[in-house]
C-alpha cells in the first residue's frame, strides 16, 4: 500500500543546475507534506514543509510545490550545491504519522 | 539545538533474545513516534505514543514489540524475541502538540539480528 509514492529511484545533476524531486500520494486525508534529507548511518532531517492550503513554500535554495488536484509535490533545489547530494525523503501527515515515500538518491556534481 | 538522542548506536543480539531500545525525546514534545528502515528500503511506520498510550501502530507492530514510556523522559522500544528479519536501522521522532509540524528524528539505532 504505497500511499506515497517517489519513481525515481535516483537522480543526478550538475552543480549549480537546479534539482527537481517529485512526490505522488494517493490519501486525499493527508494535509501536511514535508521533505526530510537523510545521509547513511544517520535519521531523517527535516527540510522543508507545506500545509495543504498552500500551494508553495519557500526557504532560501529550497522550494516545495504542491498541486492538490493532482496529489504531487515537488522540490526544487537550485542552485544545486555537492553537499545537497543525499537521500530525499517526501512524506505525507495524516494529522498523526508521517508517512514516507522510498526516497530519491540525489547526487550532485562537481 | 534541542535533538532526539537514541542508544545504542548498534545492537547485536541473538535470534530469540529480547532487546530494548531507548530514545529521549526533545524536552517540550508531546508526541513520540518510533520508525524503522530495513536495509535499502523505506523508512516505516512502527507506533505513535501520546499521553501516555499508543495512538497507533502500524502492522509491523505486533505482539512482540511494546512502548514504554517509563520516567517521563525515555520512550522505549522492547522487542520480546527478536528474529532475523527484524534487523534494521531504528528511529525515534518526537514533535509538539500544534498541528502540522514537523517530527525530529534521532541518529537511530542500527539493529542487527544474528
Amino acid at each position: 500500500d504505497q500511499q506515497v509514492k517517489q519513481n525515481s529511484p535516483s537522480l543526478s545533476v550538475q552543480e549549480g543546475r537546479i534539482s527537481i524531486l517529485n512526490c505522488d500520494y494517493t490519501n486525499s486525508m493527508f494535509d501536511y507534506f514535508l521533505w526530510y534529507k537523510k545521509y547513511p548511518a544517520e535519521g531523517p532531517t527535516f527540510l522543508i514543509s507545506i500545509s495543504s492550503i498552500k500551494d508553495k513554500n519557500e526557504d532560501g535554495r529550497f522550494t516545495v510545490f504542491l498541486n492538490k488536484s493532482a496529489k504531487h509535490l515537488s522540490l526544487h533545489i537550485v542552485p544545486s550545491q555537492p553537499g545537497d547530494s543525499a537521500v530525499y525523503f517526501c512524506a505525507a501527515s495524516d494529522g498523526n504519522k508521517l508517512v514516507f515515500g522510498a526516497g530519491t538518491i540525489l547526487r550532485v556534481k562537481s | 539545538e534541542p535533538e532526539v538522542t537514541q542508544t545504542p548506536s548498534h545492537q547485536v543480539t541473538q535470534m530469540g533474545q529480547e532487546v530494548i531500545l531507548r530514545c529521549v525525546p526533545i524536552s517540550n514534545h508531546l508526541y513520540f513516534y518510533w520508525y524503522r528502515q530495513i536495509l535499502g528500503q523505506k523508512v516505516e511506520f512502527l507506533v505513535s505514543f501520546y499521553n501516555n498510550e499508543i495512538s497507533e501502530k502500524s502492522e509491523i507492530f505486533d505482539d512482540q514489540f511494546s512502548v514504554e514510556r517509563p520516567d517521563g523522559s525515555n520512550f522505549t522500544l522492547k522487542i520480546r524475541s527478536t528474529k532475523l528479519e527484524d534487523s534494521a536501522m531504528y528511529f525515534c521522532a518526537s514533535r509538539t502538540r500544534e498541528l502540522n509540524t514537523e517530527a525530529f528524528f534521532g541518529q537511530g539505532t542500527r539493529l542487527t539480528v544474528v
